[in-house]
């Protein structure tokens, strides 16, 4: 059973406008989220966080919203250029940084 | 180096094989992860390092696996009499400490033939 999902397996944005990647999880005793973004023939790679204390984190074109009561989670992309086309992965845990349950990743293609 | 290396970075094996898979840590990280990616899925946690001590190894799927880190800097996976089903790729990652993010190396494609 997996407890964090992305069940967008793609999506296309033309470049300059909004990317909207979902998430949803289960465990409501998750309390640290992340997203990682990767490339291919490349490890993934951290992009932002988010503890379960606040409800968004921005950071440059990237934020992320957290809402606990639906257990979902965003990360809007704003504007969208072609080199953030990858896969990313939302990931969150319990209490720590420990181990992370990651969800199948949705694939972003931002379009020229 | 810079960043998280694995090696090989793709190994063939036979059914039934040993196979070692290696992860040299950033220099100075000591919190070391590993995870396994099946196709078309995220990274799976097998296993957790702090310093040279395993702290969580909830995620090895069966006593095939085991994994070592006997000087707190590299570490090896191992894995016995391999089968098809443990192909995947294997990725390591490492943190400075157990409460910041991980730096992910690029994985190690293992196929079992």
């Amino acid at each position: 059973d997996q407890q964090v999902k992305q069940n967008s397996p793609s999506l296309s944005v033309q470049e300059g406008r909004i990317s909207i990647l979902n998430c949803d999880y289960t465990n409501s005793m998750f309390d640290y989220f992340l997203w990682y973004k990767k490339y291919p023939a490349e490890g993934p790679t951290f992009l932002i966080s988010i503890s379960s204390i606040k409800d968004k984190n921005e950071d440059g074109r990237f934020t992320v919203f957290l809402n606990k009561s639906a257990k979902h989670l965003s990360l809007h992309i704003v504007p969208s250029q072609p080199g953030d086309s990858a896969v990313y992965f939302c990931a969150a845990s319990l209490h720590n940084f420990n181990k992370f349950y990651f969800g199948s990743g949705t694939k972003l293609n931002v379009k020229p | 180096g810079a960043g998280v290396s694995q090696t090989p970075s793709n190994k063939v094996t036979e059914k039934g094989k040993y196979v070692e898979l290696r992860c040299d840590p950033i220099s100075g990280h000591t919190a070391l992860y590993w995870y396994r990616q099946s196709l078309g899925q995220g990274p799976e946690f097998l296993i957790y390092f702090q310093g040279t001590g395993a702290a969580d190894d909830s995620g090895l799927p069966n006593d095939r696996f085991f994994a070592v880190r006997p000087e707190g800097s590299v570490s090896t996976l191992k894995i016995q009499r391999t089968e098809r089903g443990d192909s995947a790729m294997y990725l390591c990652a490492s943190s400075r400490d157990s409460n910041t993010e991980a730096f992910f190396g690029q994985g190690t494609r293992l196929t079992v033939v």
